[in-house]
């Protein structure tokens, strides 16, 4: 079982250019999101999916562009990269519904210079 | 805006210790779930828990909701160097968002 793979797992860009994160599940789940993971402040929400062609904006979605044209892949797209995006990205998956586990790819780091 | 503030942050203790992991809110939780997380890896579910004052227990480790659904704590007994590794709680308040917690980074020496 794949479960959830995230590509590239590292990537150096320069300022303002543009990437794709991507993230694919073969769980069948219906809900998927992404968090960044910077030092002391855990993960934090940036867009989740609650199904094909729904998505939702999270805590902190500024910078981010996604979408959800099947129920496997959820893209993330950076659209002019800053050095404030610097971080570890991680795509989750997981079933609807409260208190759900939720299944996490392996990341992906990410620099911005 | 962190609604979960975790303590200790990091945490360093010798095989066969006992520790205990804080997870305190402000704001009440539907549900809690403890993960953790391995360098280079993604966060594992550990436990779910849902109800005020729940406990559950996973071998060495005892999760405990709070009354109140505002705070969580994760005691581990006799630790041991598998355990080593960030652990991070996690609230849900509306729907499926989970709000993090800051993490405890922890490190069990032989």
């Amino acid at each position: 079982n794949a479960g959830v793979t995230q590509t590239p797992k590292f990537q150096v860009l320069k300022t303002g250019q543009s990437m794709t994160l991507q993230c694919a599940q073969d769980m069948n789940h219906e809900y998927m999101s992404w968090y960044r993971q910077d030092p002391g402040m855990g993960l934090r929400l940036i867009h989740y999916s609650v199904g094909a062609g729904i998505t939702d904006q999270g805590e902190v979605p500024n910078g981010y562009n996604v979408s959800r044209s099947t129920t496997e892949d959820f893209p993330l797209r950076l659209l002019s990269a800053a050095p404030s995006q610097t971080s570890v990205y991680f795509c989750a998956s997981s079933f609807t519904g409260e208190g759900q586990p939720q299944h996490f790819g392996d990341g992906t780091r990410l620099s911005i210079l | 805006t962190q609604l979960l503030e975790q303590s200790p942050q990091f945490l360093s203790i010798q095989e066969g210790e006992n520790l205990t992991v804080y997870c305190n809110s402000s704001s009440v939780f539907s549900s809690l779930q403890w993960y953790r997380q391995e360098p280079g890896e993604g966060p594992v579910l550990l436990v779910t828990v849902v109800t005020g004052g729940e406990v559950k227990k996973l071998k060495r480790l005892t999760f405990q909701f709070g009354d109140a659904r505002k705070d969580s704590s994760l005691h581990i007994t006799a630790a041991q160097p598998g355990d080593t590794g960030l652990y991070l709680c996690a609230g849900a308040k509306s729907f499926q968002k989970l709000v993090f917690g800051t993490g405890t980074r922890l490190l069990v020496s032989p």
